[in-house]
């Protein structure tokens, strides 16, 4: 089951913050976050494992709701660089069978 | 050093057609994997295998054949090309086939026109 990404799509000004949501109608174990550039590969961001714990990355960060099923990304004081199309890719068991949400495409202006 | 590299980048084909992908990665990792990535950026996993063992096979056309020579090597070849085949296709590996506990590395893609 592929999961659900909000918002679709967030423009924002330099220095804004901003959340992106990944939600799964099945129970998880683990969820992972990229960002992919136009025209480029999707790179990893950061894993979360069941046990709700939260990660950072620099002026980004994710936490992992096993309960809801969902995961959220935060970026900060966002940077021009920011800008791309982030995924969430979720696991329902050990599989390595990564299921990749749609995206949100996410433009960072001067 | 391209960690996961892929050739070619650009593949224009008639329909018709059987064409390949190769792809090759120098990290040393057990699992690698072929993605498909359509025109709305959805990226759909295809296959894995860890050390040169099919361990997923998604419902995919038998018109793709996946080949694993050794566990640094990951080969798609695609039969009878259609329209539909049409999109980006991404190679990734990661360190073990530990599932969700490791990040994945992706090649650059090679984007698959089919006319």
């Amino acid at each position: 089951q592929q999961p659900v990404q909000s918002p679709q799509a967030v423009i924002l000004r330099e220095g804004e913050d901003a959340v992106i949501n990944c939600s799964s109608s099945k129970a998880l174990y683990s969820v992972h976050w990229y960002r992919q550039k136009h025209g480029e590969a999707p790179v990893f961001l950061m894993i979360l494992l069941k046990g709700g714990e939260q990660k950072g990355h620099e002026k980004i960060s994710a936490s992992f709701n096993e309960k809801k099923q969902q995961s959220s990304l935060y970026l900060t004081a966002s940077q021009l660089s920011y800008s791309g199309t982030y995924f969430c890719g979720t696991e329902g068991s050990n599989t390595g069978k990564l299921i990749f949400g749609q995206g949100t495409t996410l433009q960072v202006k001067p | 050093d391209t960690a996961v590299s892929q050739t070619p980048k650009y593949l224009v084909t008639q329909m018709g057609n059987d064409k390949s992908i190769k792809c090759e990665q120098n990290l040393g990792h057990d699992t690698m994997y072929w993605y498909k990535q359509d025109s709305k950026k959805f990226l759909k996993i295809m296959f894995s295998y860890n050390n040169k063992e099919l361990i997923i096979n998604e419902t995919v056309p038998n018109r793709f054949s996946p080949k694993s020579p050794d566990k640094a090597h990951l080969n798609l070849h695609i039969n009878s090309l259609e329209l539909g085949d049409s999109a980006v296709y991404f190679c990734a590996s990661s360190p073990a086939g530990d599932g969700g506990n490791s990040p994945l590395h992706f090649g650059n893609g090679t984007r698959l026109t089919v006319t």
